[in-house]
């Protein structure tokens, strides 16, 4: 089955600075990577996302990249605010297949102000 | 308009007992979507629903897990024999059609087996 690999676990910035967060998967028929963001007591919320035939894609502050030669994707979010601040998973999922993602561990997002 | 609703919010019992966790999904979403997520994890698939029936009980862990949707909108995820491992916070996601479509999470019920 797929395997996904988040880094970092934890990931401290100061407010204005831009944060970085990248995944690997093991699986190369997974075309749908989505990323959520998870604050205290809620449930994940989906962010952005991207599909495996594009290599870029842009919402405002945040962008996501996919690699799928080397199987990475990653989540960029400039000019960080205290708001942002929270844990984000990114997940792999194969939409033709067994569909069903596959999450990180998630990475811990501390924005200070 | 409403999101998806989970209740209990929290949920405590002690180990041997039988628990319910409803999830409400969004009005019209066909597919429901049941994860669990431990502490320090991201959620892991339980089982998913298109409809009333369901369509994926993969990642259901062992025979004391079941989860029902009779009417094809709330599901309840049923735990028999709780251990103190099923301890954790479970996850309804509802989506509007096919697997495709974006998945929308509810609050989640943190359940906690004494």
């Amino acid at each position: 089955g797929e395997n996904v690999e988040q880094h970092p676990s934890t990931l401290s910035v100061q407010e204005g600075d831009s944060a970085v967060i990248k995944c690997t998967y093991s699986d190369s028929a997974s075309n749908y990577f989505p990323w959520y963001k998870q604050e205290l007591g809620k449930g994940p919320q989906l962010i952005i996302d991207i599909r495996s035939n594009v290599g870029e894609k842009k919402d405002q502050r945040i962008a996501v990249t996919l690699n799928k030669t080397a199987k990475h994707f990653s989540l960029h979010i400039t000019e960080t605010q205290p708001e942002d601040s929270a844990v984000y998973f990114c997940a792999a999922s194969n939409q033709g297949g067994s569909y069903i993602p596959t999450f990180g561990r998630g990475t811990s997002l501390i924005v200070h102000p | 308009g409403a999101g998806v609703s989970q209740t209990p919010s929290n949920k405590v019992t002690e180990k041997g007992k039988y628990v319910e966790l409803r999830c409400d999904p969004i009005s019209g979403h066909t597919a429901l979507y049941w994860y669990r997520q431990s502490l320090g994890q991201g959620p892991e698939f339980l089982i998913y629903f298109q409809g009333t029936g369901a369509a994926d009980d993969s990642g259901l862990p062992n025979d004391r897990f079941f989860a029902v949707r009779p009417e094809g909108s709330v599901s309840t995820l049923k735990i028999q024999r709780t251990e103190r491992g099923d301890s954790a916070v479970y996850l309804c996601a509802s989506s509007f059609g096919a697997v495709q479509e974006t998945q929308y999470f509810g609050p989640g019920t943190r359940l906690l087996v004494l």
